[in-house]
């Protein structure tokens, strides 16, 4: 089985500054781990996601997240905030073969001018 | 990329009326759909999981003669809310996929649903 947790219900930055939202997974097979982040009031939008290869993963809007299978943990980052980044974001973690994404509780980021 | 719709995008109906969510894959054939429920300011819990012509496999703690899951076609899946009630009030995300492999599933733009 797998899960995710995210520390922190809501992070807040300045604009400009670095944005860090933490993701540690738990699964019993080779992890396939996504970012996706939600406006309000609408569906989800896939930031990035890690399945094989690389372990530092890039994706829309200058978000990155790298994988630490040492750490089991799949961080977001992006180095300069801008106040469109906020939103709701959660990390999701999935086995192979045709299973369900499991989403974390998700981590409000508020941006402050 | 692929494009997943919902409609409606938001009801509002009387307790002990039924409503009906329809799911759309608009540009791929959806062999599974995924029917997740969201309350205010928490994250997506999965429902329900169907495949195309079978039944669907619920989540445990789902009541699969309250929330009807129908997955007729490759293109369609539709959550009926049967007497609904105002506990049953949620924002309600479809997802769709194609095959097996990882980056293929598609979330709908959601479904808020309010009973009075």
């Amino acid at each position: 089985a797998q899960s995710v947790t995210q520390l922190g219900s809501h992070v807040s930055v300045s604009e400009g500054a670095l944005v860090l939202l933490r993701c540690n997974y738990s699964s019993s097979v080779p992890p396939y781990l996504f970012w996706y982040v939600q406006y309000p009031n609408q569906g989800l939008q896939l930031l990035l996601k890690y399945t094989t290869g690389a372990t530092l993963v890039k994706g829309i809007n200058g978000f990155e997240a790298e994988f630490k299978k040492s750490e089991t943990s799949f961080h977001l980052t992006k180095p300069s905030a801008h106040m469109s980044d906020a939103a709701e974001y959660f990390c999701a973690v999935r086995g192979s073969g045709n299973t369900p994404l499991v989403f974390g509780k998700g981590t409000r980021l508020s941006v402050i001018a | 990329g692929a494009v997943v719709s919902q409609h409606p995008s938001w009801v509002i109906c009387k307790s002990g009326t039924s409503v009906k969510i329809e799911c759309r894959s608009l540009d791929f054939q959806a062999t599974t759909m995924f029917w997740y429920r969201q309350f205010p300011k928490q994250s997506l819990m999965l429902m329900a999981t169907s495949n195309e012509g079978s039944k669907a496999t619920y989540e445990q703690g789902v009541e699969k003669d309250k929330f009807l899951i129908n997955h007729a076609s490759l293109t369609l899946s539709t959550l009926t809310v049967t007497s609904a009630h105002p506990e049953d009030s949620s924002f309600y995300i479809c997802s769709a996929r194609w095959g097996t492999q990882v980056d293929t599933q598609y979330f709908g733009p959601g479904t808020r649903l309010t009973v009075l």
